[in-house]
């Protein structure tokens, strides 16, 4: 069954440090997977996403994660936090096919970043 | 954006009430979800459909009904609400042809 993990529920860091948000999943299968990032009382919204093409993925607003099947993991990153990159970060699976496709989401890292 | 509105944005009610919330997609998109929001819980799935009238339990869908009668609709029922259903219900469909699912602003309940 697929599963994701989410190692971290909260990380601060400065204003202008390297970001580092850290998911490991399991899959029997070649999986699709994403980093959605929800604001403070706002949606969800797709920050990247791999489905079996480049394995360094680059997203919205600075963000990129690289895949690594050996380590199963797609581990979130930014070179310089920005104020406004303080969010709820969800690490996402998809799981099934066809008619049964479904999304496995992981609990959640809040990053607070402090100016 | 996928053109995806719910309604109502905010609502409260008593326990015991039978409570129905709506998502209105305008992309055609075969797939759509209900998911439910709680702090330490991330986002659960709660009924999903593959079309019309075609639809399926998610991972916590006691308590729950749904409906897809046209492919822009997708009603989410609480039968009779209990206050452990308090919580944020976010809509969202899937195009498949984009690998990504795109979500409604959320409807915030409380049952009171």
């Amino acid at each position: 069954a697929q599963s994701v993990t989410q190692l971290d529920s909260h990380v601060s860091v400065s204003e202008g440090t390297p970001v580092l948000l850290r998911c490991n999943y399991s899959s029997s299968y070649s999986p699709s997977l994403f980093w959605y990032v929800q604001h403070p009382n706002k949606g969800l919204q797709l920050l990247l996403k791999y489905t079996s093409a480049a394995t360094l993925v680059k997203g919205i607003n600075g963000f990129e994660a690289e895949f690594k099947k050996s380590e199963t993991s797609f581990h979130l990153t930014k070179p310089s936090a920005h104020m406004s990159d303080a969010a709820e970060y969800f690490c996402v699976v998809t799981s099934g096919a066809g008619n049964n496709r479904k999304l496995i989401w992981g609990l959640g890292t809040s990053l607070a970043v402090n100016p | 954006d996928a053109g995806i509105t719910q309604s109502p944005r905010h609502k409260v009610t008593e326990t015991g009430t039978p409570v129905t919330l709506r998502c209105h997609q305008t992309e055609n998109h075969r797939y759509m979800y209900w998911y439910r929001q709680d702090p330490g819980h991330g986002l659960r799935l709660i009924h999903y459909s593959y079309g019309v009238k075609d639809t399926d339990k998610g991972e916590v869908s006691d308590g729950y009904s749904v409906s897809r009668s046209k492919t822009e609709d997708f009603l989410l029922t609480l039968e009779s609400a209990t206050s452990s259903q308090t919580s944020v219900y976010f809509c969202a469909t899937d195009s498949l042809t984009n690998n990504e699912q795109f979500f409604g602003p959320g409807t915030r309940l409380t049952v009171l």
